[in-house]
């Protein structure tokens, strides 16, 4: 089975850091992807990690550690528009299986 | 990168009645399509994969005969709600997945804007 967890909600302000992680346990593994969903939008990509160690892509790096089951997304300089859910998903061959999403909430 | 459209992006339908939401893949051709289902402040649950040509295989505790998949062409699946009730309002999410994409590159699913549905 699949089973993937990850904080419900998290609050940061803006210009400050954040990481948001997600433990796994599935039955196959072909990548983690990172995906940013705003309200009743579609999911954006975010990142992909497939080996173990940190991808950076600008102001979102991600981390992935297989033999850990774990992962984070580190989001730097905050800016409101960042608030938004954050979803982690494990690919098996083609299929993805989300978490229930990280809800980040952005001050000023 | 790729596009893949939803088409409508919303609809209100009273209970009893059909709903068919169409997704395309516009500039690429998917033989493997996946339908979603996000309720409110849940996450995206996966409904059922679709291939072209073929049936489509649905996830435990998706009846089949109430949502209807049809994948006739290579950039075109179709999911029809049958008859309709209240608990189906849902937002409706599909993904299409690029077949130039290998197992191990990214983003080989591409998702579409979604359409929210709401059955009266």
């Amino acid at each position: 089975g699949q089973n993937i967890d990850q904080p419900t909600e998290m609050t940061a302000t803006e210009g400050a850091i954040v990481q948001i992680n997600c433990t796994y346990q599935t039955s196959g593994f072909n990548g983690l992807f990172w995906y940013q969903q705003h309200a009743g939008e579609a999911p954006t990509f975010l990142s992909y990690n497939v080996l173990d160690g940190l991808e950076e892509k600008g102001r979102f790096s991600s981390f992935l550690s297989r033999s850990k089951g774990y992962s984070y997304l580190l989001l730097k300089e905050l800016q409101m528009k960042d608030s938004a859910s954050y979803l982690c998903a494990v690919r098996r061959y083609s299929t993805l299986t989300f978490g229930k999403g990280t809800m980040l909430l952005v001050s000023p | 990168g790729a596009v893949v459209s939803q088409h409508p992006s919303r609809v209100i339908c009273k209970s009893g009645t059909s709903v068919k939401i169409e997704c395309r893949s516009l500039d690429f051709q998917a033989t493997t399509m996946f339908w979603y289902r996000q309720f409110p402040k849940q996450s995206l649950m996966l409904m059922a994969t679709s291939n072209e040509g073929s049936k489509a295989t649905y996830e435990q505790g998706v009846e089949k005969d109430k949502f209807l998949i049809n994948h006739a062409s290579l950039t075109l699946s179709t999911l029809t709600v049958t008859s309709a009730h209240p608990e189906d309002s849902s937002f409706y999410i599909c993904s299409a997945r690029d077949p130039a994409g290998g197992y191990l590159s990214t983003d080989t699913q591409y998702f579409g804007p979604g359409t929210r549905l709401t059955v009266l």
